[in-house]
């Protein structure tokens, strides 16, 4: 089974600055999508990006983007201008089309804003 | 928007008990999950299905099973609840090719 590494378990950050959430990934297939999700403490996950491996160009949405780096099996996610409401814990997955469309979470990085 | 319920959010049971959990999904989606979520260990996959009547084990199917007789609903099914079943699950929706969709959650304590 595909495993998704998420090596840190806290993060904190400065209102306004930026961060970066570590997600690695092992797989021996090509064709694969990644994603990034968001639970805040009311707990519902919330999808935040997601990346296409077939696709060189990083995926962005507006103060989120991410750092695919395929050959790495590296998937970072970059927050600027971090707000407040940034706060919560954040979980990387993979997705394998071609074993059973199952995802594969990662063990979550819990990200604190400091105001 | 995709809308993912879940029948209860806080649901409170004794050991032995049969449990049944509700997720109802209102966007057509083939694909549906049940996950555990526990500190430090993220989500674990209980069952999935790709389709009405059709479902696959995840990694720690022990002591559950799951139903789905329409396509929007996936009920997961606790056969006699022990108290190491106490968790947070969640349930979630997709495409075949789309990201997933949760519902809030139902936190499940077990006496």
């Amino acid at each position: 089974a595909q495993t998704v590494t998420q090596s840190q378990p806290e993060m904190s950050v400065q209102e306004a600055e930026t961060v970066t959430l570590s997600c690695t990934y092992d797989t021996s297939e090509s064709d694969y999508y990644l994603f990034w999700y968001k639970q805040p403490p009311s707990r519902q996950m919330i999808l935040v990006i997601r990346q296409e491996a077939y696709k060189q160009q990083n995926a962005t949405e507006n103060r989120f983007s991410v750092n695919f780096q395929k050959a790495a099996k590296s998937f970072s996610l970059k927050i600027s201008d971090s707000q407040l409401g940034d706060a919560a814990m954040y979980f990387c997955a993979y997705r394998s089309p071609l074993t059973g469309n199952q995802f594969y979470f990662g063990t979550g990085t819990s990200l604190t804003v400091i105001p | 928007d995709v809308k993912v319920t879940q029948s209860s959010r806080y649901l409170v049971k004794r050991t032995g008990e049969k449990v049944f959990l509700e997720c109802v999904q209102d966007m057509d989606h083939e694909n549906m999950f049940w996950y555990r979520q526990d500190p430090g260990l993220g989500l674990r996959l209980i069952y999935f299905s790709y389709d009405v009547k059709m479902k696959e084990k995840g990694d720690i199917p022990e002591g559950y099973s799951v139903s789905r007789e329409k396509k929007e609903r996936f009920s997961l099914i606790l056969e006699s609840a022990s108290t190491n079943q106490t968790s947070m699950y969640l349930c979630a929706s997709s495409l075949p090719r789309g990201p997933q969709h949760f519902g809030d959650g139902t936190r499940l304590s077990i006496l």
